[in-house]
């Protein structure tokens, strides 16, 4: 199994809702990771999570809250998102330490602020 | 700061084709180089990951080169087909991932 499962696909939340994005894999990979895509470009680091200890947040705003409840899980939870953070959510993962090997990533949620 | 820049910005190309994709970085102090494929809303697909101390990695009709101390990679195609119509993405590692802005392939049948 290679694969990064996101849920849900798509989200369409008003700027008051809290709402949470799942990330699960099953590859055993201690290191996963949450990026946020704007259209028509790169994909932005916002947290990384290595043996399910948070250990970059990128500056992200507290808005934006990530958990990793276990080695397969991680969860991006939402609240009082403002309309430009609408986005494709990617997760991802793979095995920890600096020479990192291949980065596997899921299919995104493409989140829509009202 | 590491930066990562690929060239052509956007590429097409008729069906058949042979085509190379280019990536440059600033920072030669790098663990791997990463190439992926992007659909139009969908997620990253990994194709080739070049470790620091190789060359080259092949995979079916693709071919990527790393050249570290010039800060460059290339990502060929042979035979190029419209399936082969995507945008693509290179990632730098070097602690964490730097992503250019990508080249989107359009194979014309």
């Amino acid at each position: 199994d290679t694969e990064v499962t996101q849920t849900p696909k798509h989200l369409v939340m008003g700027m008051t809702n809290k709402k949470s994005l799942k990330c699960e894999q099953h590859m055993g990979h201690r290191a996963m990771y949450w990026y946020k895509q704007k259209a028509k470009k790169p994909p932005e680091l916002m947290f990384v999570y290595s043996y399910e200890k948070l250990s970059i947040n990128e500056s992200v705003p507290s808005r934006f809250s990530p958990e990793c409840p276990n080695s397969s899980l991680l969860n991006l939870h939402l609240h009082a998102l403002q309309p430009e953070d609408s986005a494709l959510y990617l997760c991802a993962s793979s095995s920890p330490g600096r020479g990192r090997p291949e980065a596997f990533f899921g299919q995104g949620t493409r989140l829509t602020v009202v | 700061k590491q930066e990562v820049t690929q060239i052509p910005a956007a590429l097409s190309v008729p069906e058949g084709e042979n085509l190379v994709l280019n990536c440059s970085f600033t920072d030669s102090a790098i663990y791997n180089l990463q190439w992926f494929r992007q659909d139009p809303g969908k997620g990253l697909t990994s194709l080739l990951l070049i470790q620091s101390s190789q060359r080259e990695q092949t995979s079916g009709r693709l071919n990527a080169s790393l050249d570290k101390s010039s800060g460059r990679s290339t990502l060929y195609i042979a035979a190029s087909q419209p399936g082969d119509s995507a945008t693509y993405l290179c990632a730098v590692n070097a602690g964490k991932s730097t992503f250019g802005d990508g080249t989107t392939l359009t194979v014309k049948p």
